[in-house]
């Protein structure tokens, strides 16, 4: 069965610290992998997208890294803002027809000034 | 540019009441998903929509119908609210193709009582 698991399910860090954030999947065959933002109250919103042969991408102050051969992710947030507090979700894209996609349940992220 | 628009943002039902959650989008993507978020667990699949007139079921579909009209519109229709269908749902699109992202709508809060 495609899964993907995250971790921590929740962590508090301090303005300005960095933290990272961990997904490990089991979907075949693999098509890419996204980390989605997701505020209270909103719907989620793409961060970065990893393909097979991506090992690092960065979009500011996020960088997501992609180990395919075991099939691990993480999201590493640098110098932490208040307005980092929110869900972040780990999206994995199954190779198959209709964008099928399969959700971590998310890591919720408090950042305290 | 609206993206995606979901309405209501909050509705409140009585168990064995039915109603319609609307969802349209404007950017003319072909793919479009309901999904629904409950505490602690990934985003799940209900319906989704591949074109216009092309409609399937997701993880999740029992309870729940979909029709596509339009290229535009994708409404999700509970046929007899149970509070087993109380939760967040959201409405995504895209286009096909391997890399596209998916556009979340704000989402629908429902409580069934």
């Amino acid at each position: 069965k495609n899964q993907v698991e995250q971790s921590p399910q929740s962590l508090i860090i301090l303005e300005g610290k960095n933290c990272t954030l961990q997904c490990n999947y089991t979907v075949s065959p693999f098509s890419n992998l996204r980390w989605y933002k997701q505020d209270t109250g909103r719907g989620p919103v793409s961060l970065t997208i990893m393909t097979f042969s991506e090992n690092t991408k960065s979009n500011g102050r996020y960088t997501a890294t992609l180990d395919a051969d075991t099939k691990q992710s993480s999201l590493h947030i640098t110098a932490s803002q208040l307005s980092d507090s929110a869900s972040y979700i780990c999206v994995v894209k199954v190779k198959a027809a209709g964008n099928k996609l399969t959700f971590g349940g998310g890591t919720r992220v408090l950042v305290k000034p | 540019n609206a993206g995606v628009t979901q309405t209501p943002k909050f509705q409140v039902l009585k168990t064995g009441q039915s109603m319609t959650l609307q969802c349209a989008q404007d950017m003319n993507h072909e793919y479009m998903s309901w999904y629904r978020q409950d505490p602690g667990m990934g985003l799940r699949l209900i319906h989704y929509s591949v074109g216009a007139g092309i409609t399937d079921q997701g993880e999740v579909p029992n309870g729940y119908n979909v029709s596509r009209s339009t290229t535009e519109d994708f409404p999700l229709r509970l046929l007899s609210a149970a509070p087993s269908q109380t939760s967040v749902y959201f409405c995504a699109s895209s286009s096909p193709g391997r890399d596209t992202e998916a556009f979340f709508g704000q989402g629908t809060r429902l409580t069934v009582v």
